[in-house]
């Protein structure tokens, strides 16, 4: 079984639409990521979280909230999907008490399509 | 504000014929430096991380090796099977975040 899941891993929305992303991991990593990736210009930071209760904002946050439910679970919600938003997502965690704590894995993905 | 740029964009190489992918960083106090290999439709494969200048790292026919400015991924006599896009990233002093490169697209033609 997969490490890092995400669900779904494809969607089509129309725009206004609220929509959410959700990963899960089984690593035990209390670090997780969620980053978009678009042609051109290569993978983005959206949020991240190093906790439960430690939620931070990344590069490119505007039009995006995040839910850490638990520490394994680890969801992206786009309150009102625009068009621009159609992007490939993944989700990430890294494991900070590893001398290489930097690195991160990251799931297979959820193309998203917003009409 | 960190930056990591890799070139070339895409490489196109025979079967066997052996090359290198660049990646140059400018980060304030190097924490570390990633490659991973991504295939079409997949999220990226975390292949190695460097951490001071002078470290090489090896996997089959892939080396990566690390100065103060930049990264090079080496291929030696690649294989069809090695065609992925590679990824570069970079972390900083201070953070704990990763900056990518945009990739290189490697074609390896039988």
């Amino acid at each position: 079984d997969a490490d890092v899941t995400q669900t779904p891993r494809n969607r089509i929305t129309k725009t206004g639409k609220r929509i959410m992303l959700e990963c899960s991991q089984t690593k035990g990593h209390d670090r997780m990521y969620w980053y978009r990736q678009d042609p051109g210009l290569g993978l983005r930071l959206i949020y991240y979280s190093f906790d439960v209760k430690d939620i931070n904002k990344g590069e490119i946050s505007d039009g995006y909230s995040v839910s850490r439910q638990a520490q394994a679970k680890f969801s992206l919600s786009l309150e009102s999907a625009i068009p621009n938003q159609t992007a490939l997502y993944f989700c990430a965690t890294s494991d900070p008490l590893r001398v290489t704590y930097n690195e991160q894995f990251f799931g297979p993905g959820t193309r998203l399509t917003v009409l | 504000e960190d930056q990591v740029t890799q070139s070339p964009e895409a490489l196109r190489l025979q079967e066997g014929e052996s090359s290198s992918l660049n990646c140059s960083y400018t980060v304030s106090g190097l924490r570390g430096l990633f490659w991973y290999r991504q295939d079409p439709g997949k999220g990226p494969e975390f292949l190695f991380t460097l951490y001071s200048a002078g470290e090489e790292k090896e996997k089959e026919r892939l080396k990566a090796t690390l100065t103060k400015k930049e990264s090079f991924l080496h291929i030696t006599a690649p294989k069809p099977e090695d065609s992925a896009t590679y990824l570069c990233a970079a972390s900083g002093a201070g953070s704990y975040q990763l900056t990518f490169g945009k990739g290189t697209k490697l074609s390896v033609i039988p």
